[in-house]
């Protein structure tokens, strides 16, 4: 069965600060890689999607995460946050068979 | 499209009454999934179903769960009796499964249930 992990529980920064979170897998085969936002009392809405191709992705919001097949990681960048990027973070990975398994989240505090 | 949505937003009750939780998928999507969130536990996969069979139930905490597609469209997630252990928010979320492009989910506002 697959696996996800997010190396950060809690990450805080200052408006104009650079943004990394990590997220390694573990699943032999072929994946599709997703990073959810939930912001403060909202639903998971989708930041950006791998499927195949160009393992550079851009997102909405100026976000982009690189996926390294030989790491088996798909970490989430950001060049400079801002305060409205305050929310919880999950990486998760699905499979062909459909079900998606999360990691346990990463809240980013940015702070004005 | 209205996406995924969720009834009722809120819903406090005593333990030991029965709360169902109600849930109307994206039209066009057949796999459907029931999350709980909580602060000490994140987000639990508790049960997903594929074209209104249930696949995986594995999650689900006990007997005192069920879920249920009746329909293609529309799902029930019921807990009989309720403890205030089941205090969580409840998202449900759909996609159209099977296909390598569209294993993207779309979660509906999911249901804040609170057991007194």
């Amino acid at each position: 069965a697959q696996s996800v992990s997010q190396h950060n529980h809690h990450v805080i920064l200052s408006e104009a600060a650079s943004l990394e979170l990590g997220c390694n897998y573990s699943y032999g085969g072929t994946v599709n890689l997703f990073w959810y936002v939930q912001y403060p009392g909202q639903h998971l809405q989708l930041l950006l999607k791998y499927f195949s191709g160009d393992p550079l992705v851009k997102g909405i919001k100026g976000f982009e995460a690189e996926f390294i097949k030989s790491k088996f990681s798909f970490n989430l960048r950001k060049p400079s946050v801002q305060w409205s990027d305050t929310a919880e973070y999950f990486c998760a990975v699905a499979t062909n068979a459909g079900k998606s398994t999360f990691g346990d989240g990463t809240t980013l505090t940015v702070k004005p | 499209d209205a996406g995924v949505i969720q009834s009722p937003r809120h819903e406090v009750t005593e333990m030991g009454q029965e709360v169902t939780l109600r849930c109307k998928l994206i039209s066009g999507h057949n796999s459907l999934f029931w999350y709980r969130q909580t602060m000490m536990r994140g987000l639990e996969l508790l049960i997903y179903f594929n074209n209104n069979v249930p696949i995986d139930d594995s999650g689900m905490p006990e007997d005192r769960f069920s879920a249920k597609m009746p329909n293609a469209s529309f799902s029930t997630l019921k807990i009989q009796p309720s403890e205030p252990r089941d205090s969580a928010v409840y998202f449900c979320a759909s996609s159209l499964a099977n296909t390598p492009s569209y294993n993207e989910q779309f979660f509906g506002p999911g249901t804040r249930l609170t057991v007194l």
